[in-house]
């Protein structure tokens, strides 16, 4: 079993719908949990940063942390055609050092007009 | 303020070559980080440098190795390439600084390998 698991896709909304996103990992320590958005051709940039359990909200964008669950969400709200992207879920045990970020292979978004 | 700088963009080599790829980071980024990114894989780190010393180190063979110069920017380096080192190398920098919270990475578009 994988460290983190996150459906491929791809997934294909009309303009307009919420979008859920979804991963699940296996290891109980993980503490720090991650989203990035990736555009073709471009490296990852981070859209959420959550510590622990908990929701976290920044515009259109809403992350969710289930620690009991080992399942982290990110909702997007009023999708447009330039969230069309893939989205990768990332975690870590440790604060700090870059080195132990564990990635989902990503779930390619479409969002269309 | 420029961002994390990788070259060449794109890269085409053949099995049993080595090949040296470059990073700057953003300018104050102390640490720099390269992954691997494959379809079949995902994104997996490969090692992560701060000040010049190699500071983490992912599970990839001796063939990759990395050195990082005074000035923050990085090399990282894959000897005797095998078809299966096709991959988009991603190099992302950080402050580095604090080690008590997750920072924030920036990555480069990365450097898109193809091992003929």
């Amino acid at each position: 079993q994988k460290e983190v698991e996150q459906d491929p896709g791809p997934l294909s909304v009309p303009e307009g719908a919420i979008v859920s996103l979804n991963c699940t990992y296996s290891n109980s320590a993980f503490q720090y949990f991650m989203w990035y958005r990736q555009y073709s051709r471009k490296g990852p940039e981070l859209l959420m940063y959550t510590y622990s359990s908990g929701n976290k909200e920044d515009g259109r964008f809403t992350a969710q942390v289930d620690k009991s669950s080992k399942y982290i969400s990110l909702f997007i709200r009023d999708s447009q055609p330039s969230d069309s992207a893939t989205y990768l879920c990332a975690m870590t045990r440790y604060g700090g050092s870059q080195g132990n970020l564990i990635f989902g292979k990503g779930t390619k978004l479409s969002v269309k007009p | 303020k420029a961002g994390v700088t990788q070259t060449p963009r794109y890269l085409i080599k053949t099995r049993g070559q080595q090949v040296t790829l470059s990073c700057s980071p953003i300018s104050g980024h102390r640490s720099v980080s390269w992954y691997q990114q494959t379809p079949g894989q995902g994104l997996q780190f490969l090692f992560e440098y701060f000040s010049e010393t190699q500071r983490n180190k992912g599970n990839f063979p001796g063939r990759f190795s990395g050195r990082q110069f005074s000035n923050s920017r990085s090399e990282m380096n894959v000897s005797t390439l095998e078809l299966g080192d096709s991959a988009l190398y991603l190099c992302a920098s950080s402050l580095g600084a604090d080690r008590g919270l997750q920072e924030k990475l920036f990555f480069g578009s990365g450097t898109q390998l193809s091992v003929l």
